[in-house]
């Protein structure tokens, strides 16, 4: 089973803190995602990653970074969190390749709540 | 770029039939995918669709019409543990954009 690990399933920060989230897979996968999930917005990507330190923009990049240093580990970064990035943060991989290797597998999630 | 739709929210009745729809608009199309999100939880993958016609998978099928741009996923025999949020995404043809794009979700209500 490929297996989707995140550091945290909550955390608090205040305004202006840096804040890092961190995602690993276990199943070699070449893709790896960010997305955040606020109701009524659904699924929304920030950015992904096809390689190692390869990244892309996503719909919604502005106010946050990537960093993919290894394969398994993909890192978002809040260089300065505000309140409207309180939401609940998701990572997902993905062999890639068309078809059903394009199925992306989850973690279970970061809430984070910006005071 | 790509607009998915999907309904907000569905109610059924346990040991019933349920539809849910999905209708999306892209400049290309490379496969449909559902997920299903208990509440609190990441979401699970159940089904993909490229070619159109029915998928079968246990209770659940999925069902692709690629000309209508056209999805719905049918899950037979509700059980209570179905009510969870049903996400509909599509993966566009531009293979510089390896992401799908998800739908808003259904969420899905099973009464006894």
């Amino acid at each position: 089973d490929v297996k989707v690990t995140q550091s945290s399933r909550y955390l608090v920060k205040r305004t202006g803190e840096k804040v890092f989230l961190e995602c690993v897979q276990d199943m070699d996968h070449e893709n790896m995602f960010w997305y955040r999930q606020d109701p009524g917005l659904g699924l929304r990507l920030i950015y992904f990653s096809y390689d190692v330190k390869m990244k892309e923009k996503g719909d919604i990049p502005e106010g946050y970074s990537v960093s993919r240093e290894k394969k398994e580990r993909f890192s978002l970064i809040l260089e300065s969190a505000s309140t409207n990035q309180t939401s609940m943060y998701l990572c997902a991989s993905s062999l890639g390749g068309g078809g059903t290797t394009d199925t992306q597998y989850f973690g279970p999630g970061t809430r984070l709540t910006v005071l | 770029g790509q607009n998915i739709d999907q309904p907000t929210e569905m109610t059924a009745t346990e040991g019933a039939i349920v539809q849910i729809n999905c209708t999306y608009q892209t400049s290309g199309f490379n496969g449909l995918f559902w997920y299903q999100q208990h509440a609190g939880e990441a979401p699970t993958f159940l089904s993909y669709n490229v070619l159109d016609g029915l998928e079968e998978k246990g209770r659940f099928s999925s069902f692709l019409s690629r000309s209508k741009g056209y999805s719905y996923l049918l899950l037979k025999e509700l059980q209570m543990k179905d009510s969870a949020s049903y996400l509909c995404a599509v993966r566009d043809e531009d293979t510089g954009r390896r992401a799908l794009t998800f739908g808003s979700g259904t969420r899905l209500q099973v009464q006894p």
